[in-house]
């Protein structure tokens, strides 16, 4: 139940294309929703982040899209380009607002925008 | 701002020796600091949470007389792989934070750990 869902595990996306990463979680006890980039060693850079009050964040040139009665979320990259080639991770968490949130990761995505 | 720093970035020692890696919230507070390790081409693994001045909290399966971990500040946490083994090999990435946005955690840039 701890666990968070992430699809697809590698996506291939041309130069200003859509790029669309999946997650799915069980517990609804989970409120808040980060995602996070990362690139070849490097640590994980928090990229965008969603709370379950809200259906829709957006940050330039990405979005998040959450379904609460679905228990999904996900991440559209607009205009992809090669720069956002990295690995994505989806991350769930509990006790917003508290000092020991604990994050639980997806599996990553690892994203190759081609020219 | 939200700046964690880690050092160092690369280590190498030999089997059996121990190593700290070092972890420091540059410009804000963190008063829990969050210890992962991740391997080739997957995900990240909490090992461990520590808040400041308090003992860490270890993640089932951890060792924690092999991974010691001290958070004495508000801004530095270390870990520590004692008598560490090639099958510690791996990269160690701390994240932190803080009393302003605690829901939030920022990420070091990571280390990684080569253990011949």
């Amino acid at each position: 139940q701890q666990q968070v869902k992430q699809s697809p595990q590698s996506l291939i996306v041309q130069k200003g294309g859509i790029s669309i990463i999946n997650c799915a979680y069980e517990n609804t006890a989970f409120d808040y929703f980060p995602w996070y980039q990362q690139f070849p060693g490097k640590g994980p850079a928090l990229l965008i982040a969603i709370r379950p009050d809200v259906s829709e964040k957006k940050e330039g040139r990405f979005t998040i899209s959450f379904n609460k009665s679905a228990k999904q979320f996900s991440l559209h990259i607009m205009d992809s380009q090669p720069g956002d080639s990295a690995t994505y991770f989806c991350a769930a968490s509990t006790n917003y607002g508290g000092a020991t949130n604990k994050l639980i990761f997806g599996t990553g995505t690892l994203l190759a925008v081609q020219p | 701002g939200a700046v964690v720093s880690q050092h160092p970035s690369r280590v190498i020692c030999k089997s059996g020796t121990s190593v700290k890696i070092e972890c420091r919230s540059l410009d804000f507070q963190a008063t829990t600091m969050f210890w992962y390790r991740q391997f080739p081409k997957q995900s990240l693994m909490l090992m461990a949470t520590s808040n400041e001045g308090s003992k860490a909290t270890y993640e089932q399966g951890v060792e924690k007389d092999k991974f010691l971990i001290n958070h004495a500040s508000l801004t530095l946490s270390t870990l520590t792989v004692t008598s560490a083994h090639p099958e510690d090999s791996s990269f160690y990435i701390c994240s932190a934070s803080g009393t302003a946005l605690p829901y939030e955690q920022y990420f070091g840039p990571g280390t990684r750990l080569t253990v011949t």
